[in-house]
């Protein structure tokens, strides 16, 4: 079946632009979560949805970001006025039922942020 | 602050050796164990998942945990170049809502 999808592959903007990435999960999984991950390190943990509620924010970095996931699939990390410290690799997770299980990542959205 | 913790390497293996590598974690209150591959560029591929204290094998991986010492490992036998790659633990918080992972480790198999 089709895995973790994740719009756009690249983006990139300009400093203090606004920004949306989106995240299709696997069908069926009630768990999504976001990730980002820099170059050399391993995925830094920004939030996680339980159907349509954030069950833990406690990740975002500051209240540039926000995500949402209105109908319990599709997904949507925004980041206000962005800096060039935000220029990573967005990562995009999904898990049948939740933390404790299986977590299968998306192809990533890179950004760059000049 | 939770931490995993790995060595970087690179960790050099010939083909058909077995490479292992290494990974502890800091929270004791962690159940949930997962090893992942990342090929440079792409992201994350599970490989392994561990709950349960001692051994798991799966093909040529084989996850080994050990809770007391807040230990967890994947041995790859016959190693091949195509297992060249980071490999990353991940580790559920104690809260169990999200990965802690580590940095990765480095594998490079020559053939």
């Amino acid at each position: 079946g089709a895995g973790v999808s994740q719009t756009p592959s690249n983006k990139v903007t300009e400093k203090g632009k606004y920004v949306e990435l989106r995240c299709d999960p696997i069908s069926g999984h009630t768990a999504l979560y976001w990730y980002r991950q820099s170059l050399g390190q391993g995925p830094e943990f920004l939030i996680y949805f339980q159907g349509t509620g954030a069950a833990d924010d406690s990740g975002l970095p500051n209240d540039r970001f926000f995500a949402v996931r209105p109908e319990g699939s599709v997904s949507t990390l925004k980041i206000q006025r962005t800096e060039r410290g935000d220029s990573a690799v967005y990562l995009c997770a999904s898990s049948l039922y939740g933390p404790g299980d299986e977590q299968y990542f998306g192809p990533g959205t890179r950004l760059t942020v000049t | 602050q939770k931490e995993v913790e790995q060595n970087s390497g690179p960790l050099s293996v010939p083909e058909g050796a077995i490479a292992s590598l290494n990974c502890t974690y800091s929270d004791r209150g962690s159940q949930s164990f997962f090893w992942y591959r990342q090929y440079s560029g792409k992201s994350p591929e599970l490989i392994m998942f561990i709950y349960s204290n001692g051994d798991k094998e799966d093909g040529r991986f084989t996850a080994q945990l050990n809770k007391a010492s807040q230990y967890v490992s994947l041995l790859i036998r016959d190693s091949q170049p195509s297992d060249s790659a980071t490999y990353l633990c991940a580790v559920n918080n104690q809260a169990g809502t999200a990965l802690i992972f580590g940095k990765g480790t480095t594998l490079s198999v020559s053939s």
